[in-house]
């Protein structure tokens, strides 16, 4: 069964580093979401693409963090310099916008980061 | 984004069936429901999601309300394997974004 592929699995990283995060998503899936989730919340979104267009971004802190998706197929979100809140499970989501689909969202596994 | 209000945590027994309830009453006829769940340290993964009727699948049931400002899902005999964080969540299919709000959800722990 095709998943949606995260990595790394785990970061651990002194403040004020810089920190990258990489999405596969399922292939043929034009929609491709970042969601940040702390510890004990509900999954907050980042940032969504189409293709390789950011459709929206509203919710992302632009002064230090980035998000690209150059050939719309992976995406790559980044972090610089990373701060202590930063520390959270990051994760990739993605959905066939084309064609027969069931509204349903795949999700990786997330990158857990933590900032010390 | 309209907005869902479900409990913040529920216990069930082991093989006995499980009605996790959620409101939406400033829902808008263009929203869908939907119903992720989420394992401990996974990621969310699809249960089930319908518009106006009632909805079966091979993990649960969708019970919806007539005035469609609650719904229910129902998981017909729960396993251990269930225990997880559900989200109720309202998509606004008129919009072009395909779009996932997620807010709490309800911490469901299974009795042995």
């Amino acid at each position: 069964e095709a998943e949606v592929a995260q990595s790394p699995r785990y970061k651990i990283t002194e403040k004020s580093q810089a920190v990258a995060f990489w999405c596969d998503p399922i292939s043929g899936h034009a929609t491709l979401y970042w969601y940040r989730q702390i510890l004990g919340q509900g999954p907050e979104l980042l940032v969504q693409f189409q293709d390789e267009s950011v459709v929206d971004d509203s919710q992302l802190p632009k002064d230090r963090f980035s998000a690209e998706r150059l050939k719309g197929v992976d995406s790559t979100l980044k972090i610089q310099p990373a701060e202590l809140g930063d520390s959270a499970m990051y994760l990739c989501a993605s959905f066939q916008t084309s064609g027969t689909n069931t509204g349903e969202l795949f999700f990786g596994e997330g990158s857990r980061l933590t900032v010390l | 984004d309209a907005k869902t209000t479900q409990p913040n945590s529920m216990e069930s027994n082991e093989e006995e069936p499980v009605h996790l309830p959620c409101n939406h009453s400033t829902i808008s006829g263009t929203d869908y429901i939907h119903w992720y769940r989420q394992l401990p340290s996974q990621g969310p993964e699809y249960v089930i999601h319908g518009l106006t009727s009632n909805v079966n699948n091979r993990m649960a049931s969708l019970a919806i309300a007539e005035d469609r400002k609650s719904s229910t899902l129902i998981l017909h005999r729960a396993t251990l394997r269930d225990a997880a964080v559900y989200y109720c969540i309202l998509r606004d299919v008129a919009q072009g974004a395909q779009k996932l709000v997620f807010g709490q959800g309800t911490r469901l722990t299974i009795n042995p």
